[in-house]
């Protein structure tokens, strides 16, 4: 298993520009999850998924959307980029079937915005 | 609502000391507690966690926590530490109810020194 996989690892973003972060993974895992870290901040949600087509909104949801049509993918949307979106974008899974709560993280996008 | 607090941002210690990574968490129902390790430039994955039963857990690359609920503390220690342990450490907390959304400290910079 590839467990949970991110692309891109990089990108530099202009001002205004939108992007989508991916994010899949491969353990049938139902629940999803898109955290930024910011220095000194930890892990703040951004947006979660219980299931496919089911979305929430976390702590930091403005500027940013989500979807969710397969159980395998859960794509983060940047419309128009903005200086305070730089950070390092995580994505994360857990099966859901269980109240462990252990999550798997992808190993993470580092976004820029100039 | 749940939180975490992280008693100290960055830890600096020597190769072959001990070390303890102080966490604090508030919730006014059971809760689920872990600490997660980031290595640089990689995503989190999980150190140990505390689910139930023995308040003494141990975890992977020698590290143990223990649960104390009177002082609602999770603290992570090892006895002797190894340059490989310098990361950031994260600890975290699920609560029991259903819900499985997990909230981040802000986490520990651990520096471990030759």
């Amino acid at each position: 298993n590839a467990g949970v996989t991110q692309t891109p690892k990089f990108r530099i973003l202009k001002i205004g520009q939108s992007m989508t972060l991916q994010c899949t993974q491969d353990m049938n895992h139902n629940y999803m999850y898109w955290y930024r870290q910011d220095p000194g901040m930890g892990l703040k949600l951004i947006y979660y998924s219980v299931g496919a087509g089911i979305t929430d909104k976390g702590e930091v949801p403005n500027g940013y959307n989500v979807s969710r049509s397969t159980t395998e993918d859960f794509p983060l949307r940047l419309e128009l980029a903005a200086p305070s979106q730089t950070s390092v974008y995580f994505c994360a899974s857990t099966s859901g079937t269980d109240a462990f709560h252990e999550q798997f993280f992808g190993p993470g996008t580092r976004l820029t915005v100039l | 609502a749940q939180s975490v607090t992280q008693l100290d941002s960055q830890v600096p210690v020597f190769e072959e000391a001990p070390v303890e990574l102080r966490c604090n968490y508030s919730s006014s129902v059971s809760v689920y507690l872990f600490w997660y390790v980031q290595y640089p430039n990689q995503g989190l994955q999980l150190l140990l966690k505390y689910l139930s039963g023995s308040t003494l857990v141990k975890g992977i690359n020698g590290f143990e926590a223990e649960f104390n609920k009177s002082q609602t503390s999770f603290h992570l220690r090892k006895p002797s530490v190894h340059i490989s342990d310098t990361a950031e450490y994260f600890c975290a907390v699920s609560e029991d109810t259903g819900g499985f959304k997990t909230i981040f400290g802000a986490g520990t910079r651990l520096f471990v020194k030759a």
